[in-house]
């Protein structure tokens, strides 16, 4: 079964440091998402794109935070100068159509 | 705005145990209803979903059904097994592609044979 892969699985970063979380979404799949869990509380929705550009955003996704999807294989998440307070498992979904959306199995990131 | 309440978590189960985890909800409109899970090592995978009040959702054993009355929709099985350990999630929203889940902070099940 065709399946949303992450990279890395784990990333440990300095506080203040650019990171950039890798996706492969399902190849037919049109809309891509990021989610976060930071430990202990919720799964939430950070942003959706799709057709190039952001459709949907969440406060969280302020500007130290952008996506890209490079060469229509690849989704990425970019945190320009990490906070202590991202540190989470991030995790990357992508959707053919409304409701089921396919998740990889997340990144964690620390920051220290 | 929105919100997911789910039952805390762990629940430690023998194999064959009924489950029951609780999931309420907060919204404005009439949203759809998720349950997602977590098998080790794994991604979030949808388990079963209902779109309108007194839908059931059902798969691999599992049920929940929308119940707006009471802004739940809490999931059970009537007859768990060792590999139904995993986190589970509940999370509201619309089909409409391209929109947030709001999710809950997921409930970790264990079972032991």
């Amino acid at each position: 079964e065709p399946e949303v892969t992450q990279t890395p699985s784990h990333q440990v970063t300095q506080m203040g440091q650019e990171v950039i979380l890798r996706c492969v979404p399902i190849s037919n799949h049109l809309y891509f998402y990021w989610y976060r869990q930071i430990l202990g509380q919720k799964v939430e929705f950070l942003v959706s794109f799709y057709n190039n550009e952001i459709s949907e955003k969440s406060e969280i996704f302020d500007d130290q935070f952008s996506v890209e999807r490079p060469d229509g294989s690849n989704f990425t998440l970019k945190i320009r100068s990490t906070k202590l307070e991202d540190s989470a498992m991030y995790f990357c979904a992508s959707s053919l159509e409304g409701e089921k959306l396919f998740f990889g199995s997340g990144t964690q990131l620390s920051v220290l | 705005g929105d919100s997911v309440t789910q039952m805390e978590g762990p629940v430690t189960l023998s194999e064959e145990a009924f489950l029951t985890i609780n999931c309420t909800y907060t919204a404005t409109g009439y949203p759809s209803l998720f349950w997602y899970v977590q098998y080790p090592g794994e991604g979030l995978q949808l388990l079963l979903k209902a779109t309108k009040a007194d839908d059931k959702g059902s798969n691999k054993g599992f049920e929940a059904t929308y119940r707006k009355e009471t802004t739940s929709f809490h999931l059970e099985k009537g007859s768990v097994q060792v590999s139904d350990s995993a986190v589970y999630f509940c999370a509201l929203g619309s089909n409409q592609a391209g929109t947030a889940l709001i999710f809950g902070k997921g409930t970790t099940l264990s079972v032991s044979s």
